[in-house]
């Protein structure tokens, strides 16, 4: 992958509220596109990744989408509690260049 | 499994000096990367070793900076003479298999402040 878009970089909601972040990516022969949690001073995790083969993949309250024709993908949070306040970053890999390239990074808050 | 371990994680030092970040990687992963992340330029790949080959070093930023993996279990990331643009979270990372496709787990980090 060369080149990922992500927004916003800034996201704000109240708990119990959705949360969506979208990521935008160059590469189309880009087929492995995992999301990552980092929470304040702490090393980034993986949540949940998807596959090209797959346009949408669910975890309890979380689910990520895929639109390979527009190259573009995207994590959605559900019924958002305050432990779910980090840093989200998504990241496209398995492209021309075989290499994970991350986004800038989503700042999640969730208010009580 | 104690998971991916960096040291030291925090390191002070000042400028001209030589910095050596180490990580072990989790057993049994043969893939290995080290990252740095920069406010301003977030999450960057500085090298990937897979089976202790280095096959990505595009990274790398300059000949101040290098990497060994002299055997599975031990990566150095070492940085000679190190500047204060060198300041930034350095993070080790492993996975088991080939290229990109596989789940990365992180090291917890090492905080370099080169002053």
């Amino acid at each position: 992958g060369e080149n990922v878009e992500q927004h916003p970089s800034t996201l704000s909601v109240q708990e119990g509220d959705s949360a969506v972040i979208k990521c935008t990516y160059s590469d189309s022969a880009s087929n492995y596109f995992p999301w990552y949690k980092q929470e304040l001073g702490k090393r980034p995790q993986l949540i949940i990744d998807i596959r090209s083969n797959v346009g949408e993949k669910k975890d309890q309250r979380i689910a990520v989408t895929l639109n390979k024709t527009a190259k573009h993908f995207s994590l959605h949070i559900t019924e958002t509690q305050p432990e779910d306040s980090a840093v989200y970053f998504c990241a496209e890999g398995g492209g021309s260049n075989y290499k994970l390239t991350f986004g800038k990074g989503t700042l999640l808050t969730v208010n009580p | 499994d104690a998971g991916v371990i960096q040291s030291p994680r925090h390191e002070v030092t000042e400028m001209g000096q030589e910095v050596t970040l180490r990580c072990k990687p989790i057993s049994g992963h043969n893939s290995l990367f080290w990252y740095r992340q920069t406010m301003m330029r977030g999450l960057e790949l500085l090298i990937y070793f897979n089976n202790n080959v280095p096959i990505d070093d595009s990274g790398m930023p300059e000949d101040r900076f290098s990497a060994k993996m002299p055997n599975a279990s031990f990566s150095t990331l070492k940085i000679q003479p190190s500047e204060p643009r060198d300041s930034a979270v350095y993070f080790c990372a492993s996975s088991f298999g080939t290229g990109y496709q596989e789940t990365q787990y992180f090291g917890p980090g090492t905080r370099l402040l080169v002053l």
